[in-house]
């Protein structure tokens, strides 16, 4: 079984669209993450939900908005996609928000802005 | 995160020992010291973890600097299967937050 998984694997999409990832963990965790990894492979955390509620929110455009249905779901929602949002995005979830919880990754959604 | 610095790459030769450094110089008294590993067209995949204490697992040992500005990362036989990128980065109630990475070859 995955632990958490994302989809779609990969998203081709023009400028101007609004687009959705959708990410599932089967762990119980309580916390849940998205990491933007750009071309120079620079991992970076846009955002985290814990219990449904929204504790980090880094400088991320406001274009890009995290929705969690339950514990088990963090979708990222990115309305007017521009260029320089081509990426690989990660999900990831742990069992808590502590330093110490070690977080497990999704596969990764490639998404190509053109 | 750029207070979290690694050599862009490394590389070592098959069954030998690789240590792979990592600075934090600026890290809190309660961020944990994590690293990761990206295999090609991969999510990152947990390795080890720690706070002050040296720690030891089946995939890697860390070794923790006794001021906690640095660690390495140490891999007792490396086999081709452990060429990735290693990340390492600080964990804080904010997460996760990574150094650029280091490029671990390995040579047959």
């Amino acid at each position: 079984d995955t632990a958490v998984s994302q989809t779609p694997k990969y998203l081709v999409t023009q400028m101007g669209n609004d687009k959705s990832i959708k990410c599932e963990q089967n762990l119980g965790h309580d916390t849940m993450y998205w990491y933007k990894q750009d071309s120079k492979k620079f991992l970076k955390i846009m955002f985290s939900y814990n219990n449904k509620e929204l504790i980090i929110n880094e400088t991320v455009p406001n274009r890009f908005s995290p929705k969690s249905p339950d514990k088990a779901h963090l979708n990222l929602h990115i309305n007017s996609l521009e260029l320089g949002d081509s990426a690989v995005y990660f999900c990831a979830s742990s069992q808590e928000t502590s330093g110490r919880s070690m977080k497990f990754f999704g596969p990764g959604t490639r998404l190509t802005v053109l | 995160d750029a207070k979290t610095t690694q050599p862009n790459s490394m590389e070592s030769n098959e069954e030998e020992p690789v240590h792979l450094p990592c600075n934090h110089s600026t890290i809190s008294g309660t961020d944990y010291i994590h690293w990761y590993r990206q295999l090609p067209s991969q999510g990152p995949e947990y390795v080890i973890h720690g706070l002050t204490s040296n720690v030891n697992n089946r995939m890697a040992s860390l070794a923790i600097a006794e001021d906690r500005k640095s660690s390495t990362l140490i891999l007792h036989r490396a086999t081709l299967r452990d060429a990735a990128v290693y990340y390492c980065g600080r964990g804080g109630a904010d997460g996760l937050t990574f150094g650029k990475g280091t490029h671990l070859i390995i040579q047959p």
